[in-house]
């Protein structure tokens, strides 16, 4: 069955510090989507990638989806108070249009 | 905000009762998914529907089942509650052709 990792399951940093989450696949992906859901909240839609090596922008976050398409990262460049969320990989089962979600990484920012 | 709801937002009920959740699709979007996110763990699929059929099943018994109308909107019935299935229930709307979702508010289910 399908299996994603996602490391670390936790990660404290200090405000304007830098963060790192990574998602790894025991099977190549056809697609990774990012999703990030807020203390309380539900999970927002924040990226899908699809083409191996590929590397997206958004402001101060940068993902990466490996090139052998089995990992990706999200990286938060100068994390602010705002960043505070847990942060999921998302996998499309094949042919099934539906999504299998990693054990996220909850990110907490000290002021 | 997404365009997606869900009623109600809190829900306690006793073991054994049954209970309906509710979800309202964004508007466009034709397919509804239903998540469980138990405390601490990310969403795990519970079913989906397309057109008012069944699309997909995770790993969940019989007693979880659902509906969706002709206005895409879509229940999801649990049966014979369990103390385990205490959760947060996520509705994701989508369109037929896309596997991005997205997500209503949820419904917290406690089960005493």
């Amino acid at each position: 069955g399908q299996q994603v990792m996602q490391i670390p399951q936790y990660q404290h940093v200090q405000e304007g510090e830098d963060f790192t989450t990574y998602c790894n696949s025991s099977t190549t992906l056809s697609n990774i989507q990012w999703y990030k859901q807020r203390p309380g909240g539900h999970p927002v839609f924040l990226i899908q990638l699809v083409k191996s090596g590929e590397v997206k922008k958004q402001k101060r976050l940068t993902f990466q989806f490996g090139e052998a398409k089995k990992n990706s990262s999200l990286h938060i460049t100068a994390t602010q108070t705002t960043d505070v969320g847990t942060y999921f990989c998302a996998l499309d089962q094949t042919g099934a249009n539906n999504l299998f979600f990693g054990t996220g990484t909850r990110l907490t920012v000290i002021p | 905000e997404t365009g997606v709801t869900q009623s109600p937002t809190h829900l306690i009920k006793t073991r054994g009762q049954q209970v309906t959740l509710r979800c309202s699709s964004q508007s466009g979007h034709n397919t509804v998914s239903w998540y469980q996110q138990a405390l601490g763990q990310g969403p795990q699929f519970i079913f989906q529907y397309y057109r008012e059929e069944e699309n997909g099943r995770g790993n969940f018994p019989p007693r979880f089942s659902g509906l969706q109308f002709p206005n895409y909107s879509s229940e999801l019935n649990v049966n014979a509650l369990e103390l385990d299935d205490s959760a947060l229930y996520l509705c994701a709307s989508s369109t037929g052709g896309s596997v991005v979702q997205y997500f209503g508010p949820g419904t917290r289910l406690t089960v005493t």
